[in-house]
């Protein structure tokens, strides 16, 4: 297991509603990465903070948005939730040096009614 | 668009038996490309990690070949093991962009 977490593990949301998801990464870990992956498919790529700013977002509109903080934890917001919204989400700190390796953390499975 | 794709999109095999995974991708400016393994309800692990210049890469029974040139990628099993169904994916890494590109995935079936 890696040093990262996330919560909640699981939550159910109405379509329209918005939703805060935590990670909180290893220490040292200044960057870290939220993706999206549906069931069977590899992850997709959100966004990601350095140093509590985001430097690199992936095809997803700007009602996913995130925070990073200080202590370098994050959280990922997702505005007017939608049915397609549903999947797991992952956040991932990455290990300082030019391999730019990535600790996953265990997720959050959201679902959108 | 920056893509990586893999094939084949899943794979059944005997254990003992040999495999290969392909990756192929279109992203630039290109870092490193790396395989991870994700088994059902976990996170990716990293197996290998390739730069531009490396053209191949084991970690134990898995080695990885990359041929920059023409933007491919594999990942070939020897003597698999039950404990090698996961799926297998293949991530690209620009790094001028800081962003890494992910495959689908081969989802890989070991059967006893």
């Amino acid at each position: 297991e890696t040093g990262v977490t996330q919560s909640p593990t699981h939550l159910i949301k109405t379509r329209g509603q918005q939703v805060t998801l935590r990670c909180s990464s290893q220490s040292g870990h200044n960057t870290v990465s939220w993706y999206q992956q549906a069931l069977g498919q590899g992850p997709q790529f959100i966004f990601q903070y350095y140093r509590e700013e985001e430097n690199g977002r992936g095809n997803f509109p700007p009602r996913f948005s995130g925070l990073q903080f200080p202590n370098y934890s994050s959280e990922l917001n997702v505005n007017a939730l939608e049915l397609d919204d549903s999947a797991l989400y992952r956040c991932a700190s990455t290990t300082p040096g030019e391999t730019y390796e990535q600790d996953f953390g265990p997720g959050t499975r959201l679902t959108v009614t | 668009k920056n893509q990586v794709e893999q094939s084949p999109q899943s794979l059944i095999i005997l254990e003992g038996k040999n495999c290969t995974l392909q990756c192929n991708y279109t992203v630039s400016p290109f870092s490193n490309l790396r395989w991870y393994k994700q088994d059902t309800g976990r996170g990716p692990v990293s197996l290998t990690i390739m730069t531009f210049s490396e053209n191949t890469k084991s970690n134990g029974r898995y080695t990885a070949t990359l041929d920059a040139d023409t933007k491919q990628s594999s990942l070939h099993i020897t003597a698999s093991q039950l404990s090698d169904s996961a799926s297998y994916i293949c991530v690209v890494f620009a790094g001028s962009a800081r962003q890494l590109t992910f495959g689908s995935g081969t989802q890989l079936t070991v059967l006893p």
